[in-house]
């Protein structure tokens, strides 16, 4: 039983196309995060959703579009994407004001 | 701007030997955690310790704050090949959001 998860694994895309990544948890948590590692292993966050509300919004470039359906999931979606933007991307979760976030494994995005 | 500062940024250990790694931060917070991250992984939560405690461990984990120094203290005693990992503190400020900001990382390596 996967606690959170996300797909795809390994996204390998050319630049100005459009993805998505999407991640699930079934730990019952009512905040999810995004967060994107780069090639030296800084880990940023860069949103935050509690009940499907929008509560952190990093300053990341207005490409990145993040949707939650409901509370259980969090998806992330990319406009036209840039070599930059290669990375890793994490999906966590918690339970609000508890502190601990659980990680899923990452997607591993590659912009040729 | 990033938060913390971890040093070493690279150890290498010999099995049953104690490997210690430092974090450093810059700003208040309300809880400190450490992360482990294997190769290719997500980030697995370790431990967690408040801004109102100065030692805890967790097995043969034993982590320390200093809130007057700003800094963390991650002691893994009697360490094992599958240990080797790496090492990220993260600081909650606290409010309405878990928000963790994290440092640069230790890479641990435990030889047999």
């Amino acid at each position: 039983d996967t606690a959170v998860s996300q797909t795809p694994k390994y996204l390998v895309t050319q630049m100005g196309n459009d993805k998505s990544i999407k991640c699930e948890q079934n730990l019952g948590h009512d905040t999810m995060y995004w967060y994107k590692q780069d090639s030296k292993k800084f880990l940023k966050i860069m949103f935050s959703y509690n009940n499907k509300e929008l509560i952190i919004n990093e300053t990341v470039p207005n490409r990145f579009s993040p949707k939650s359906p409901d509370k259980a999931h969090l998806n992330l979606h990319i406009n036209s994407l840039e070599l930059g933007d290669s990375a890793v991307y994490f999906c966590a979760s918690s339970l609000m004001g508890v502190g601990t976030q659980y990680f899923g494994p990452g997607t591993r995005l590659l912009v040729l | 701007s990033q938060q913390g500062e971890e040093d070493p940024q690279a150890l290498s250990i010999q099995e049953g030997e104690n490997a210690t790694m430092n974090c450093s931060y810059k700003t208040s917070i309300n809880n400190l955690q450490w992360y482990r991250q294997n190769s290719g992984r997500g980030l697995v939560h370790l431990i967690l310790i408040r801004s109102n405690e100065r030692e805890k461990h967790s097995g043969r984990l034993r982590v320390t704050l200093d809130t007057s120094k700003k800094s963390s203290s991650l002691l893994i005693t009697a360490s094992r090949a599958a240990d080797t990992a790496s090492y990220f503190c993260a600081t909650d400020a606290g409010g309405t959001a878990s928000k963790l900001t994290f440092g640069t990382g230790t890479r641990l390596q435990v030889t047999l």
